[in-house]
């Protein structure tokens, strides 16, 4: 069964240090996004990009946080500097059609651990 | 703006009993999708089962079922003959619609649910 896959699965950086995150959705999939958990917290969302732009971002995804699709699997999330408060679980998520025509199932990755120091 | 909320931050259930795990929204579109998810401690997300807010029957699948009441704007989770591996956080989420055909997820606090043998 096709699935959502993220790495690395734990990320330990120094705070000032530039992370990337990389997913890669499923492969006929067209709409991804990014998600956030802080620790004992919901998961925010972050971020949807489709047709290699972004369709809608969050408050918190400010100037710090970027996101790529640099080809045609990888989908990546850059924080330029990282902050002890970015210290989170962060999920990649992809659904395959027209949001509003279906259900739309999110299907998520299994996640990075991300460890701010 | 939507909301979901679940007012359960935990519970506990006997194993083979059946459980309800609560969920409420508030949303002013006419079509929405209600979502749950489990988080198990290993921290990945796996979608459990989804209801159209045009859907005419409740949602069922396996041990899982939902119970939508509408005009109460509840989404009830409901697992049937409990297992110890159904423990975890369940998450309740809403798809709100944004503009340009997008979407998003908007994510409960959750309910830690404990099976005990």
């Amino acid at each position: 069964e096709p699935e959502v896959t993220q790495t690395p699965s734990h990320q330990v950086t120094q705070m000032g240090q530039e992370v990337i995150l990389r997913c890669v959705p499923i492969s006929n999939h067209l709409y991804f996004y990014w998600y956030r958990q802080i620790l004992g917290q919901k998961v925010e969302f972050l971020v949807s990009f489709y047709n290699n732009e972004i369709s809608e971002k969050s408050e918190i995804f400010d100037d710090q946080f970027s996101v790529e699709r640099p080809d045609g699997s990888n989908f990546t999330l850059k924080i330029r500097s990282t902050k002890l408060e970015d210290s989170a679980m962060y999920f990649c998520a992809s659904t395959r059609g027209a949001p509003l025509t279906n259900h739309n199932e999110q299907f998520f990755g299994p996640g990075t651990r991300l460890t701010v120091l | 703006a939507q909301k979901i909320t679940q007012t359960q931050p935990g519970m506990f259930v006997q194993e083979k009993e059946a459980v309800t795990l609560d969920c409420t929204y508030d949303t002013s579109d006419q079509s929405y999708g209600l979502f749950w998810y489990k988080q198990p401690s290993s921290g990945e997300m796996i979608f459990l089962i989804y209801q159209g807010s045009y859907d005419e029957q409740n949602a069922t699948e396996g041990r899982y079922s939902l119970n939508f009441q509408k005009a109460r704007k509840s989404a009830n989770l409901v697992i049937s003959a409990s297992q110890l591996g159904d423990s975890a956080m369940y998450f309740c989420a809403m798809r709100e619609n944004l503009s340009g055909g997008y979407n998003k997820l908007i994510f409960g606090a959750g309910t830690r649910l404990a099976v005990h043998p």
